[in-house]
């Protein structure tokens, strides 16, 4: 059975700073891995997703890697500002024919203005 | 991807009662996934509904206490029966990406039960 992990748990910094979230799992079999944030209540916004095939995915600020020999994924957020203050969470797909994610239990960001 | 339309956003109930979670989805979708969020913790899958047949509830869950409807490609509704505190939680929504490489899960904006 996957297990993800995200460590830290909650994680604060000063703005300005880079953030850099850890993601692990146990089974390298994935298919792909999806970095989403998620504000106090409510739903989950994507942020990245990244194939199994791929190493690293990027949009704007936000980069992600992907390890899976070592069954790790990172996400680093450049130059933080305070409104990336949320939970980030990782998910792991495990096969292309199968729907059903695993997820971690997030890591809580503040950014102190 | 698509965009899913969650209501209602929160609700305050008590217990004993039932609340009714819609998912409205603005494409055709085969599978949609309900999940639930207890404080403090991460995401639990309760079902996947297709449409046209039975929910699939996940291990924990009964259809007796999360009954759900899949009338449609583009419609399900998750109920949350005989609420007692312990239902308390965020419940959400979800869809199969579509069959491309690119894109990843989409997820309702949840909705956020508070039952007393």
């Amino acid at each position: 059975k996957q297990e993800v992990t995200q460590i830290p748990a909650a994680l604060s910094v000063p703005e300005g700073e880079n953030l850099v979230l850890n993601c692990s799992f146990t089974d390298s079999a994935i298919y792909n891995l999806q970095w989403f944030r998620q504000d106090p209540g409510k739903g989950l916004t994507s942020l990245l997703l990244i194939q199994s095939s791929q190493r690293e995915q990027t949009s704007g600020r936000l980069n992600a890697s992907l390890d899976k020999s070592s069954g790790r994924s990172t996400l680093y957020i450049a130059a933080s500002q305070p409104g990336d203050s949320a939970t980030y969470l990782c998910a792991v797909r495990p096969a292309s024919n199968d729907y059903k994610l695993s997820f971690g239990a997030g890591t809580t960001v503040t950014v102190r203005a | 991807s698509a965009v899913i339309s969650q209501k209602p956003s929160r609700d305050i109930c008590q217990r004993g009662t039932s609340l009714t979670i819609q998912c409205q989805v603005d494409s055709q979708v085969t599978m949609m996934f309900w999940y639930r969020q207890q404080p403090g913790q991460s995401l639990t899958l309760i079902a996947t509904a297709n449409q046209g047949s039975e929910a699939t509830y996940e291990s924990g869950f009964v259809i007796d206490k999360f009954p759900i409807s899949r009338p449609n490609l583009t419609f399900s509704t998750l109920t949350v029966s005989n609420m007692s505190p312990e239902d308390s939680s965020i419940y959400l929504c979800s869809v199969e990406p579509p069959s491309s490489r690119t894109y990843g899960y989409t997820f309702g904006s949840g909705t956020r039960l508070t039952v007393v």
